[in-house]
C-alpha cells in the first residue's frame, strides 16, 4: 500500500511569489492535514480538510490556505511568500473514523524563499 | 494553552544502552498520543500510538507509556543502536479538538558507536 506522497521534493521561490504544494493521502483516507516545520519552531497545524471541506485552521494568516479535491489528494498555497515562509511543510493523512486515529505523515515539501 | 513539551532536547549515549525519552503535556484530556521519529530533512515516521484508554504500548525495542493522571509520556529505546540516531517526536491529540497533533520540539537522539 502507498504511503501518503508529497510533491515536489524542494521547490525554491522568490519573495512575493506564489507557492503550490501537493498532497495524496493513502488510499481510504479522507482527511488531510498540512503542518509548518520552521526551522527553530517546531511543528505547527496549518490545515485540516476532510470531505473536500476545510474544517480547522492553524495560527496562521489567510495568505496560507488550500483546497481537498475529490479524490481527497490536496493543495496548500502559499501567496505573497514571505522570507520566513521557508520550511519543511508536512502533510498527513488519517482514516474520518475519529480523530483518535493514527496520523500518517508524507516527506514533506521543502519551500525556500529567497 | 494545550501544550507538549520535551525535555530534554539533545541526548548522546554509547550503543547498546537502555535510554529514555520524556513528554509532558498540560491537559489531561487528551484522546492519544503518537511518537514519531525524524530523520533529518526528512518526514515523520510513526513510532507508536498510545489510546487514552491505554498504559502503554510495545513495538520491538521500543516500549511508550502514558500517564495522564501526572501527564506524561516516556518512550524506552532498549539496547540502543546507531541506526537509532534521530529526532524523536511526541505529540498529542486533545479533546474537543479537530483531531489536529499538537507536537512537542523534540529530543535529538546520537547513539554513539
Amino acid at each position: 500500500e502507498a504511503g501518503v506522497t508529497q510533491s515536489p521534493t524542494h521547490l525554491i521561490k522568490t519573495r512575493g511569489q506564489q507557492a503550490t504544494l501537493r498532497c495524496s493521502p493513502i488510499s481510504g483516507h479522507t482527511s488531510v492535514y498540512w503542518y509548518q516545520q520552521a526551522l527553530g519552531l517546531g511543528l505547527q497545524f496549518l490545515l485540516w480538510y476532510d470531505e473536500g471541506e476545510e474544517r480547522n485552521r492553524g495560527n496562521f494568516p489567510p495568505r496560507f490556505s488550500g483546497r481537498q479535491f475529490p479524490n481527497y489528494s490536496s493543495e496548500l498555497n502559499v501567496n505573497a511568500l514571505e522570507l520566513e515562509d521557508s520550511a519543511l511543510y508536512l502533510c498527513a493523512s488519517r482514516l474520518v473514523a475519529g480523530i483518535a486515529r493514527e496520523q500518517y505523515f508524507g516527506p514533506g515539501t521543502r519551500l525556500t524563499v529567497t | 494553552k494545550q501544550e507538549v513539551t520535551q525535555i530534554p532536547a539533545a541526548l548522546s549515549v554509547p550503543e547498546g544502552e537502555n535510554l529514555v525519552l520524556n513528554c509532558s503535556f498540560t491537559d489531561s484530556a487528551i484522546y492519544n498520543l503518537q511518537w514519531f521519529r525524524q530523520d533529518p530533512g526528512k518526514g515523520l515516521t510513526s513510532l507508536l500510538l498510545i489510546q487514552s484508554s491505554q498504559r502503554e504500548q510495545t513495538s520491538g525495542r521500543l516500549n511508550a507509556s502514558l500517564d495522564k493522571s501526572s501527564g506524561r509520556s516516556t518512550l524506552y529505546i532498549a539496547a540502543s543502536q546507531p541506526g537509532d540516531s534521530a529526532t524523536y517526536l511526541c505529540a498529542a491529540i486533545y479533546g474537543g479538538s479537530q483531531g489536529n497533533l499538537i507536537f512537542g520540539k523534540g529530543t535529538k537522539l546520537s547513539v554513539k558507536p
